[in-house]
């Protein structure tokens, strides 16, 4: 079953302008991680943020973390024609014998040039 | 290797036959997972491999799905008399040990996946 849930499951953009795409999810965490899949490939891991961590950042990327809403989003700044891919949040849960990412059903990004 | 490898890249069978696919993991990678995607869906969880324990078998989805993992090394996911709802995208991943009580917390890197399309 999917813990993640992103939304929009959609976003279309201009060239230039920021993506935020949102995730949210049900059970407590040890860290939460954004992954981007590009039309007909694999997934890339783009960043990983832990439970006690509120915000991140790699290059254009920005990630916050709300623990309290169980909530992450993904800021994508100055967007670029090459960033369209779909994205993907998963979960590490912080309790347990879950060993395995749970995923979310992605949200699906163009940029138009 | 540099990355996952997985093979074969296409694969096209008749509804009945059995496929094979195999999954090359990063070399030093003990966790190694397969998962399963749908046209425009998200990654559905097949099954994890870590190390010498028992894998964790909860996501093969019917008796006709079974995978095997050779110590660290390379793993096939075997499913019999395909059917054409198994037509997706089968992807591997594989992680570093995890840090945290035992748990892979670590980033996944995946293959490219192997196409199946079942007539």
């Amino acid at each position: 079953s999917q813990q993640g849930e992103e939304d929009p499951q959609a976003l279309s953009i201009q060239e230039g302008e920021n993506a935020t795409m949102n995730c949210s999810y049900k059970t407590s965490i040890n860290n939460l991680q954004w992954y981007r899949q590009n039309s007909g490939r694999g997934l890339v891991h783009l960043i990983l943020i832990r439970s006690n961590e509120r915000e991140k950042h790699s290059g254009r990327l920005r990630v916050t973390l709300d623990t309290s809403k169980k909530s992450s989003s993904l800021l994508i700044t100055a967007s670029r024609a090459a960033d369209t891919a779909s994205y993907f949040c998963a979960t590490v849960a912080n309790a347990g014998n879950n060993r395995k990412l749970i995923w979310g059903l992605g949200t699906s990004l163009a940029v138009n040039p | 290797g540099a990355g996952v490898s997985q093979s074969p890249s296409n694969k096209v069978t008749e509804k009945g036959k059995d496929v094979e696919l195999r999954c090359d993991p990063i070399s030093g990678h003990t966790a190694l997972y397969w998962y399963r995607q749908r046209l425009g869906q998200g990654l559905e969880f097949l099954i994890y491999f870590q190390g010498n324990s028992a894998p964790d078998k909860s996501g093969l989805p019917s008796d006709r799905f079974s995978a095997e993992r050779t110590g660290e090394s390379v793993s096939t996911l075997t499913i019999q008399r395909t059917q054409q709802e198994d037509s997706a995208v089968y992807l591997c991943a594989s992680s570093l040990p995890g840090t945290s009580g035992g748990l892979n917390t670590g980033e996944l890197f995946f293959g490219e996946g192997s196409r199946l399309t079942v007539l």
